[in-house]
């Protein structure tokens, strides 16, 4: 099956620094990719996602970049705020399943 | 507009007692996916189910773990004679039917159940 590797487990940052989680996966059938935020004591709220058909999409200060090649893909958060302190989910789901494989979390810390 | 609604949000239980848990999806909304997050790990898929019928439960335990979405109601995750192990944050997400489109992929995630199993 799917296996979703996610680095780092933690990571720290100043703030309006920006901020990278990188993920791989192992499935090359796999080709909707989303990312969750969970706030403490909360569910993972979706919060970007990118399909294979596409190598980048950006909304705001968040982007995904995916390298279907590499099977890689990233979150880049620029000008980080000290609400965007979360833990942050990767996740590969394959065409023509509704379940995704979740990587293990990041845990990004913004210091005002 | 409520989101996926989830009830209780914190559950004690002793060893050998039941546990239920509680599920509304978001309106529209008429698949609806169980995870289970234990402390610093990610979520681990349990079960998929639609209305009056179980998709897929390929990650959900063989004993004691039960799962139903009626007709009428919300979805119920139901943990029989409970063990330690099972303590853990219990999770719903919901998504609308595959007729969709790519908003079916779409998953939106419930505020969690804490279970506390002494």
């Amino acid at each position: 099956g799917e296996n979703v590797e996610q680095h780092p487990s933690t990571l720290s940052v100043q703030e309006g620094d920006s901020a990278v989680i990188k993920c791989t996966y192992s499935d090359s059938a796999s080709n909707y990719f989303p990312w969750y935020k969970q706030e403490l004591g909360k569910g993972p709220q979706l919060i970007i996602d990118i399909r294979s058909n596409v190598g980048e999409k950006k909304d705001q200060r968040i982007a995904v970049t995916l390298n279907k090649t590499a099977k890689h893909f990233s979150l880049h958060i620029t000008e980080t705020q000290p609400e965007d302190s979360a833990v942050y989910f990767c996740a590969a789901q394959k065409g023509g399943s509704y379940i995704p494989t979740f990587g293990r979390g990041t845990s990004l810390i913004v210091h005002p | 507009n409520a989101g996926v609604m989830q009830n209780p949000r914190h559950l004690v239980r002793r060893r050998g007692q039941e546990a239920r848990l509680r599920c509304s999806p978001m309106k529209g909304h008429s698949h609806v996916y169980w995870y289970r997050q234990l402390p610093e790990e990610g979520l681990k898929f349990m079960v998929y189910l639609q209305k009056e019928n179980i998709i897929d439960e390929s990650g959900m335990p063989k004993e004691r773990f039960s799962a139903e979405f009626p007709k009428e109601g919300p979805s119920i995750l139901r943990i029989q004679q409970v063990v330690r192990g099972d303590s853990a944050a219990y999770f719903c997400a919901s998504s609308p039917s595959p007729g969709a489109g790519r908003k079916a992929y779409e998953q939106y995630f419930g505020p969690g159940t804490r279970l506390t199993v002494t």
